[in-house]
């Protein structure tokens, strides 16, 4: 079985400051991983995903997150916080070998202030 | 292309009353997914269809049955609603290839009284 654990369900930072939401994954065998964006009254997008390629991996809007196999976390980055970052971010992961069971995280709410 | 397209967006319920929820994709993909999303509980699956003309349970699918009516189609019923089945159901599916990510429908927000 597999569980993302997003730690963090509120977090605030100041225009122009680094973003850091933490995500940390269990799986019984080597996973795919995800974060998707969720702007207010919307659906989810795909910012990013990791299959096992490269272990940083780049996404939309600057968005970056790098795969740690030692830690099993898979944290979303980007240097510099812009106004329009406010929403909703969720981590997902998939074991390797199926197209079902997307896990998801419960959420962090990421705050950008000026 | 829509994409992934859901009706209705809103809808309110008397508890013990009978609703569908509608889903159709226009990408040809072989998956979708139900889910539901709460506060603090993330998103959870309810039912999905890995393949036109199978279905099965995810983590919460109590109260709820599903249809995969062709490809392209695939709904969501709830017999006879419940005030804890208030929610935002949202619809998925998934592009080819066991990488592929989820693409989502604008969700719909059901309020049962």
């Amino acid at each position: 079985a597999q569980s993302v654990t997003q730690l963090g369900s509120h977090v605030s930072v100041s225009e122009g400051a680094l973003v850091l939401l933490r995500c940390n994954y269990s799986s019984s065998v080597p996973p795919y991983l995800f974060w998707y964006v969720q702007y207010p009254n919307q659906g989810l997008q795909l910012l990013l995903k990791y299959t096992s390629a490269a272990t940083l991996v780049k996404g939309i809007n600057g968005f970056e997150a790098e795969f740690k196999k030692s830690e099993t976390s898979f944290h979303l980055t980007k240097p510099s916080a812009h106004m329009s970052d406010a929403a909703e971010y969720f981590c997902a992961v998939r074991p390797t070998g199926t197209a079902s069971k997307l896990t998801f995280g419960t959420g962090t709410r990421l705050q950008v202030t000026l | 292309n829509a994409g992934v397209t859901q009706t209705p967006k809103f809808q309110v319920l008397k508890t013990g009353q009978s609703m569908t929820l509608q889903c159709a994709q226009d990408m040809n993909h072989n998956s979708m997914y139900w889910y539901r999303q709460d506060p603090g509980m993330g998103l959870r699956l309810i039912y999905y269809s890995a393949s036109e003309g199978t279905t099965d349970k995810g983590e919460v699918p109590n109260g709820y049955n599903v249809s995969r009516l062709n490809k392209r189609e695939f709904s969501l019923r709830l017999e006879s609603a419940a005030p804890s089945q208030t929610s935002v159901y949202f619809c998925a599916s998934i592009r080819q290839g066991l990488a592929g990510e989820l693409f989502f429908g604008e969700g719909s927000r059901l309020t049962v009284l």
